[in-house]
């Protein structure tokens, strides 16, 4: 079984300020998914990467495949930034494990 | 708007009664899933439809009971449920290709209240 822990739980920030929220999974993976959860449910998924990193306006996402690891990185954080960021596992086709989830505060 | 849709978004029923959830995808996808997400824990798979058949159930009661009539319609019927069943209960879609599955599109959630 695979394990998806990430790092911080909880996280508070000023605005404007650099984010890094850490992803580490426990078996090889093809590709790892970060997701955000907005207060209300609603999932969007942010990121599928299997190598390297990937950019989307302000949120970077960084893969290590041989440490397995994963970072997200926001940049110029922003009150709507606020969220839950979730990193998950596609395991073997689409039997996803799922971290527990960082929950971020941007403080105007 | 994901292109997932999900009814009803909020569920009050009592341990007696039926009823049930739906999703709806727009996307072309040939993958759904239902998810139950309680609090302080992970997203917790329950089934996974791939092409209409059902490829996981992953340890769930017989109180929960899905349908997938075609690829964009997924249900998960609910009857004589317990308190601690109550929790957001999340649909996704996706494309799997091969063994490979592509990006997760979720519904807004049901969020399920079992009194």
């Amino acid at each position: 079984k695979n394990e998806v822990e990430q790092s911080p739980q909880n996280l508070t920030a000023q605005e404007g300020e650099f984010i890094t929220i850490n992803c580490s999974y426990s078996v090889g993976i093809s590709a790892l998914h970060w997701l955000q959860q907005h207060p209300g449910g609603g999932i969007v998924s942010l990121f599928m990467l299997s190598s390297g990193k990937k950019k989307h306006g302000r949120l970077i996402a960084t893969i290590n495949i041989q440490e397995k690891h994963s970072s997200l990185h926001i940049t110029a954080s922003h009150p709507r930034d606020s969220a839950v960021y979730i990193c998950a596992d596609p395991n073997t086709g689409n039997q996803f494990y799922f971290g527990t989830g960082t929950s971020l505060t941007v403080i105007p | 708007e994901t292109g997932v849709t999900q009814t009803p978004r909020h569920l009050v029923m009592g341990m007696t009664n039926k009823k049930s959830l739906k999703c709806e995808q727009h996307l072309g996808h040939n993958a759904m899933y239902w998810y139950k997400q309680s609090a302080k824990k992970p997203l917790e798979l329950m089934f996974v439809y791939n092409f209409k058949e059902q490829t996981e159930n992953n340890s769930v009661p017989s109180r929960f009971s899905p349908e997938c009539p075609n690829s964009s319609h997924l249900f998960l019927h609910l009857h004589t449920l317990q308190p601690e069943d109550s929790a957001l209960y999340l649909c996704a879609s996706s494309q799997l290709t091969g063994t490979q599955t592509g990006e997760l599109f979720f519904g807004e959630g049901s969020r399920l209240t079992v009194l």
